[in-house]
């Protein structure tokens, strides 16, 4: 069945250090990827997706490529801020499948310290 | 935002308790979902919907039901609550870009 597993954390970060978050998926069709954050207290929000093979999301200093011959989906920020600090989440939509929702990985909590 | 609006907020409950939680939109989303969070397993599909009246189980659905009679609510039952189902729930909706937005979760505590 389709899945996603991504790196355990919590990650601990200093303020402006580089940030990789691993993600691997396996899945029978053909995913759309997604990082979903939430912030404390909040509910997840999208922060980029990627609908096809090579295609590289973006949005608020976050990459992610969709690297399809690794079945990965990493997250990566060059430099980090104290607001950053939250858990993020992958999941994958497999359109070949009954009702599309998404699948998605235990999370990463991330930390930044000042 | 996508205008989801989830009621109560927080809820502690005894054992044993019938428990609904409910999810507004006002997006006119078609398709509307109940998740449950809780460490260690991220988030959990318990049952989602496809239009007025369909429904469907998804991955936790054991000890819940749900029910969509107008496209704008969707209600999550807990028929009779136990202390495994304590967690924070969420509701989400899917827009036309297939992009899932959320509400900002429902926290219950079963005693």
């Amino acid at each position: 069945g389709n899945s996603v597993t991504q790196m355990e954390g919590p990650v601990t970060l200093s303020e402006e250090a580089f940030l990789t978050i691993n993600c691997t998926y396996t899945a029978t069709g053909y995913p759309s990827l997604f990082w979903y954050v939430q912030y404390p207290g909040e509910g997840l929000q999208l922060l980029l997706k990627a609908t096809k093979a090579d295609d590289k999301g973006s949005n608020k200093g976050f990459e992610a490529t969709y690297r399809k011959e690794t079945t990965s989906f990493h997250l990566e920020k060059g430099s980090v801020q104290v607001s950053d600090s939250a858990v993020y989440f992958c999941a994958l939509r497999d359109y070949g499948g009954s009702q599309g929702n998404l699948i998605f990985g235990k999370g990463t909590k991330l930390s930044v310290k000042p | 935002d996508a205008g989801i609006t989830q009621s109560p907020r927080h809820k502690v409950t005894e054992t044993g308790t019938p428990v609904t939680l409910r999810c507004h939109q006002t997006e006119n989303h078609r398709y509307m979902y109940w998740y449950r969070q809780d460490p260690g397993h991220g988030l959990r599909l318990i049952h989602y919907s496809y239009g007025v009246k369909d429904t469907d189980k998804g991955e936790v659905s054991d000890g819940y039901s749900v029910s969509r009679s107008k496209t704008e609510d969707f209600l999550l039952t807990l028929e009779s609550a136990t202390s495994s189902q304590t967690s924070v729930y969420f509701c989400a909706t899917t827009g036309d870009t297939g992009e899932l937005f959320f509400g900002e979760g429902s926290r219950l505590t079963v005693l």
